[in-house]
């Protein structure tokens, strides 16, 4: 795999917190993307980065922001959460041109 | 906008039976798809891809699919299922022709193998 670490791997806040996901890879890939699953829903784009600093909306990308500071990194913040935020976090990088994504292990968040 | 429809969501065999999971998309040009399961408390692994070329592609464990262009599908089977392809199995599809926004999902399939 892509060397994908996700961190937390699991938390439990309380609604109006900020929360801060944060995805780390060591394959120097170009493209990196934040899921969330949710039965019933598969997995939802919320926001993707092409490059350092260059970052676009997904599919479900109100209440989220990112930041990709170095080609490692992409973190994705929840201002505020709410309990509707409250779902499994995939991270996905793309390196290969071929938009074979590959996943990180998850990251399970849950606003109570 | 692209979209992708998975017709079954949950599915239940018994071991050795044989599977067809149903996919379609919607976009009418250039499409790169693929399989993606997910294993229980793991993460999404490539199942199999289809970018061209023969419309029926083989991927890990024994599982196939097929691309049917005139239907707009893309539908994923298995001849003889094992207890272990338990899980949930994502189809989706990649507009070839648009930007860099990822992958579009179905909702997925969980599919349960009884012994």
């Amino acid at each position: 795999d892509a060397g994908i670490t996700q961190s937390p791997r699991h938390k439990v806040t309380e609604t109006g917190t900020p929360v801060t996901l944060r995805c780390h890879q060591t394959e120097n890939h170009r493209y990196m993307y934040w899921y969330r699953q949710d039965p019933g829903h598969g997995l939802r784009l919320i926001h993707y980065s092409y490059g350092v600093k260059d970052t676009d909306k997904g599919e479900v990308s109100d209440g989220y922001s990112v930041s990709r500071s170095k080609t490692e990194d992409f973190l994705l913040t929840l201002e505020s959460a709410t309990s509707s935020q409250t779902s499994v976090y995939f991270c996905a990088t793309e390196g290969s041109g071929a938009n074979v994504l590959t996943f990180g292990a998850g990251s399970r968040l849950t606003v109570l | 906008a692209q979209s992708v429809s998975q017709h079954n969501h949950h599915v239940i065999l018994s071991e050795a039976a044989s599977l067809e999971l149903g996919c379609n998309y919607s976009y009418g040009g250039t499409v790169n798809l693929f399989w993606y399961v997910q294993y229980p408390g793991q993460h999404l692994q490539l199942l199999l891809k289809y970018f061209s070329g023969d419309p029926l592609v083989k991927g890990i464990k024994g599982f196939e699919a097929e691309f049917i262009k005139s239907k707009f599908s893309f539908n994923l089977r298995k001849p003889s299922v094992q207890w272990s392809d338990t899980a949930e199995y994502f189809c989706a599809a990649f507009n070839s022709g648009g930007g860099a926004d990822g992958l579009t999902f179905g909702k997925g399939t969980h599919l349960i193998i009884q012994p």
